[in-house]
């Protein structure tokens, strides 16, 4: 088991830039979920998979924001376009679904993104 | 919609002494709790969680959380802090039929002195 793993550790980019993210769970977890974090603030739910399946969006993503996890493996979260205001911790966990009120959610290391 | 309060964004405590941060939830029903703690530059670890099999729950590095349904509370506790605990804390909680996204509390940050 070697944890959740997030990359890049820290992007800095120009506003307006396109800029992605990988995260990769804990091999056999079905679920996957992305968080940012602001300074001060606690994780804010951003979206879900489970497998392959996105299951929820918050109204926190914007059409600027897709993510996606093509084989129920790794997952990746897009932000286009991006402006000052996404600058953040994007953190990625992941969870066994085995039933129900079993899910315990597994944080990575998060991605700072800092937009310039 | 259910929320999280976390009384004090910051505590501070001397080395030896006992830390008490304080978080209440609101739920309509007795909902899943959890406790993280994250460490500066790093993700969130999981603390301890309640999922309705007993009120006290034990966690690692020696902390425990009572759930107490009639405050709407989980307040986390450990009977002597160690400088190893100066860290960001924050409670969480999901919806009783749980597996689904946490909703967090802002945080309470937790300085150990000397």
């Amino acid at each position: 088991d070697t944890g959740v793993s997030q990359d890049p550790r820290h992007k800095i980019t120009k506003r307006g830039q396109n800029v992605t993210f990988r995260c990769d769970p804990i091999s056999e977890h079905n679920r996957l979920y992305w968080y940012r974090q602001t300074l001060g603030q606690g994780p804010e739910f951003l979206t879900y998979f489970q497998n392959e399946a996105q299951l929820e969006k918050s109204r926190l993503l914007s059409d600027r924001f897709s993510a996606e996890r093509p084989k129920g493996s790794f997952s990746t979260l897009e932000i286009q376009r991006t402006e000052q205001g996404d600058s953040a911790m994007y953190l990625c966990a992941s969870s066994l679904l085995a039933g129900a009120g079993t899910d315990t959610q597994y944080f990575g290391p998060g991605t700072r993104l800092t937009v310039l | 919609a259910q929320s999280v309060t976390q009384l004090g964004s910051h505590v501070s405590v001397s080395e030896g002494a006992l830390v008490l941060l304080r978080c209440n939830y609101s739920s309509s029903v007795p909902p899943y709790l959890f406790w993280y703690v994250q460490y500066p530059n790093q993700g969130l670890q999981l603390l301890l969680k309640y999922t309705s099999a007993a009120t006290l729950v034990k966690g690692i590095n020696g902390f425990e959380a009572e759930f107490k349904k009639s405050e709407t509370s989980f307040h986390l506790t450990k009977p002597s802090a160690h400088m190893s605990d100066a860290a960001e804390y924050f409670c969480a909680v999901s919806p009783a039929s749980g597996n689904t996204p946490l909703v967090f509390g802002k945080g309470t940050r937790l300085s150990v002195i000397a």
